[in-house]
């Protein structure tokens, strides 16, 4: 089936810094990738669509500034959060959705566990 | 605005019946997914409504009505590990932006 992939799976850092999470599409093209965070016992909260080729579009209340996205290639989408401060731990996942699949259901990665100390 | 509401928590026994409800209220519908979330993992698909009435695929099945903005999640034969989250979304656009409740904890006792 469909996999998507996140890079690092796991990663803690200083406040202040910047981190890059990568997100691929294993084996499929996607145009199409979507960046949500998920806070402990609460649901995924969609933060930006990435589009490749062209801008992403981010959900009311998001900071473009702060959560950078660049959707490089057909298979790879980053984001980036930048200056993280310890309100941005949080696990933040993508997921494409296959563009053969009539229904096109959203194939989640393994998620991206942002710890800022 | 967009609304998901689902029971946040469930308690049930093996080899039993459950279900899950959700009710919704978005601006604009173009489908409703239910997703199985272990602890820990990324959500996994379950099922996929579009149509009014019930898709069943093996112990799990899945209703929709969508004038009511309604549906559930039936889970038989219940086993420990579906002991998991589990979510209702909706796809509002044909771009495939969804938006999630806030999930319902299942849990399986022996």
């Amino acid at each position: 089936g469909a996999v998507v992939s996140q890079h690092p799976s796991r990663v803690i850092c200083k406040s202040g810094t910047s981190v890059k999470i990568e997100c691929r599409s294993l084996d499929f093209q996607a145009t199409t990738m979507f960046w949500y965070r998920q806070f402990p016992k609460q649901s995924l909260m969609l933060m930006a669509t990435s589009n490749e080729g062209s801008k992403a579009t981010y959900e009311q209340g998001v900071e473009k500034d702060k959560f950078l996205i660049n959707h490089a290639s057909l298979t790879l989408s980053t984001l980036t959060v930048t200056s993280a401060h310890p309100e941005d731990s949080s696990l933040y996942i993508c997921s494409a959705p296959l563009p053969s699949d009539m229904k096109e259901t959203q194939y989640f990665g393994p998620g991206t566990r942002l710890l800022v100390l | 605005g967009q609304n998901i509401d689902q029971p946040t928590e469930m308690t049930a026994t093996e080899g039993a019946i459950v279900q899950i409800n959700c009710t919704y209220q978005t601006s604009g519908f173009n489908g409703l997914f239910w997703y199985q979330q272990h602890a820990g993992e990324a959500p996994t698909f379950l099922s996929y409504n579009v149509l009014d009435g019930l898709e069943e695929k093996g112990r799990f099945s899945s209703f929709l009505s969508r004038s009511k903005g309604y549906s559930y999640l039936l889970l038989k034969e219940l086993q420990m590990k579906d002991s998991a989250s589990y979510l209702c979304a909706v796809r509002r656009t044909n771009a495939g932006k969804s938006t999630f409740g806030d999930g319902t904890t299942l849990t399986v006792k022996p």
